[in-house]
């Protein structure tokens, strides 16, 4: 199972909107609605900040938000924040019953 | 509190073995499934599988199977994870995650990880 095809990097200024894509195929992010968000700062653990497309858990800030199109999840980041900057992993079910994840994007803020 | 507590870094020779634990706690640890975790210097996630405390009953990922073994011990509500001849490929941080499964129609999809550890160190240097 290869992994899910995320842009490298993106950035962006304090206040602007940011928008990570996560691409794969119809075995997994296109065939169910079980796509993850996850944010890992720096030497720290991941966080799960988005999950079944576009549901937050609770504490998650209403800043960021999910999508899915056809064969491409999506996360937004509004109001970006210096506290943003993070790597970024998407997460997919997958038709033979496994998990798959991004390459993760690494988010600087200007 | 709910959270999982994992062991500490381990520095090992290639060819030895090695058990590393993920203890849970503020919650009922035998109703969700453990997952495990590779972080490799510098990369990024790969998901290894997850094992049902409750019975342990357990998923290896393909890539992973052969590779490692899961087990736990309900009654200290811990999940491990181990090698029997470690490789310097090992090297990584291993974290261990509260796994979402939901169970449809005889199939267990898997979604959220919605705990993490904070990871377990491991080095594997002659």
């Amino acid at each position: 199972q290869s992994a899910l095809t995320q842009p490298a990097s993106v950035s962006g200024s304090p206040g602007q909107s940011i928008t990570i894509s996560c691409t794969g195929t119809s075995s997994d992010v296109g065939g169910y609605d079980y796509v993850c968000w996850y944010q890992q700062p720096p030497g720290k653990a991941p966080k799960l900040m988005i999950f079944d497309v576009s549901s937050r858990p609770s504490g998650v800030s209403n800043r960021f938000s999910g999508s899915k199109s056809g064969n491409t999840a999506s996360l937004t980041i509004s109001g970006l924040q210096a506290e943003d900057e993070a790597d970024y992993y998407c997460s997919s079910y997958t038709s033979i019953n496994t998990l798959v994840f991004g390459g993760g994007t690494k988010l600087t803020v200007l | 509190e709910v959270q999982l507590v994992q062991s500490g870094v381990e520095v090992k020779k290639p060819g030895e073995s090695l058990k590393i634990s993920c203890q849970g706690s503020g919650y009922i640890f035998t109703n969700y499934w453990i997952g495990w975790v590779r972080q490799m210097p510098g990369k990024g996630l790969e998901w290894m599988g997850i094992i049902y405390p409750g019975d342990s009953d357990t998923r290896y990922s393909p890539s992973f199977q052969g590779q490692v073994t899961m087990s736990a011990d309900k009654s200290i509500d811990t999940a491990y994870l181990q090698w029997s001849s470690l490789k310097a490929s090992d090297t990584a941080i291993y974290y261990c995650v509260r796994q979402g499964v939901r169970r449809t129609a005889g199939i267990y999809y898997y979604y959220n990880m919605d705990v993490w550890g904070k990871g377990t160190t491991v080095t594997v240097s002659s």
